[in-house]
């Protein structure tokens, strides 16, 4: 299994500004995966981030709202742009295991709340 | 399109055996995955099938009927430390990502 870790923890930020959340492994990892999560609901696949090319997007959310950034194996960070109320959620980093996308290990998350 | 159905929520008392159901609909389908998340934390890997059966992994169980597009998740001897949340997932065909179910919320009594 993985360990990842997830900067910052929490973060309340006001509309109209920008926040970089980031995600660190222990090991390297071809695949990972970024999610949000509402409390108390399911868990959306914004992207996953390529090491080396753009990420991939999925429908319903787009690069210039939250662009992606993959530098190495074991690193990547996710920004919440030109943030609104709507955005704040739980944003989780996923990464899959060496053998199966099937198994995936997540991060303690990023509660962000924009006021 | 891709779809999971699952019960919200799901009530139980200790030592009690409970099944999350799970059904699917993908275009493709690779295997079903399930995910066990407690209040506050990170989701954590269950179990996985591939293949129609039963995968057995101390008290929990997963099952996977391809043919009928379903599976659960089998949980024995239940622990209050088993309230949770438990999500299905599945893998569609051609594609490396999970798509996640709305999720059953456990609750065990004494």
């Amino acid at each position: 299994s993985a360990v990842i870790s997830q900067k910052p923890s929490r973060d309340i930020c006001q509309r109209g500004t920008s926040l970089t959340i980031q995600c660190q492994v222990d090991s390297q990892v071809t695949m990972m995966f970024w999610y949000r999560q509402q409390p108390g609901q399911s868990l959306t696949l914004i992207a996953t981030a390529n090491q080396g090319s753009e990420a991939t997007y999925e429908s319903g959310f787009v690069i210039d709202k939250f662009p992606i950034s993959r530098p190495n194996l074991t690193f990547s960070t996710l920004t919440v742009s030109n943030m609104s109320p709507e955005d704040s959620s739980i944003y989780l980093c996923s990464v899959a295991s060496q053998t199966s996308t099937y198994e995936q290990y997540f991060g303690p998350g990023t509660r962000l709340t924009v006021t | 399109g891709q779809s999971l159905e699952q019960p919200s929520e799901v009530t139980a008392v200790e030592g009690a055996i409970v099944q999350i159901n799970c059904t699917y609909q993908t275009s493709g389908f690779y295997g079903l995955s399930w995910y066990q998340q407690h209040d506050g934390g990170a989701p954590t890997f269950l179990s996985y099938n591939a293949l129609d059966g039963l995968e057995e992994t101390g008290r929990f169980s997963s099952f996977l009927s391809r043919s009928d597009s379903y599976g659960y998740l089998l949980l024995q001897e239940l622990q209050m430390k088993d309230s949770a949340s438990y999500f299905c997932a599945v893998r569609p065909g051609g594609y490396n990502k999970l798509i996640f179910g709305a999720g059953t919320r456990l609750a065990v009594h004494p």
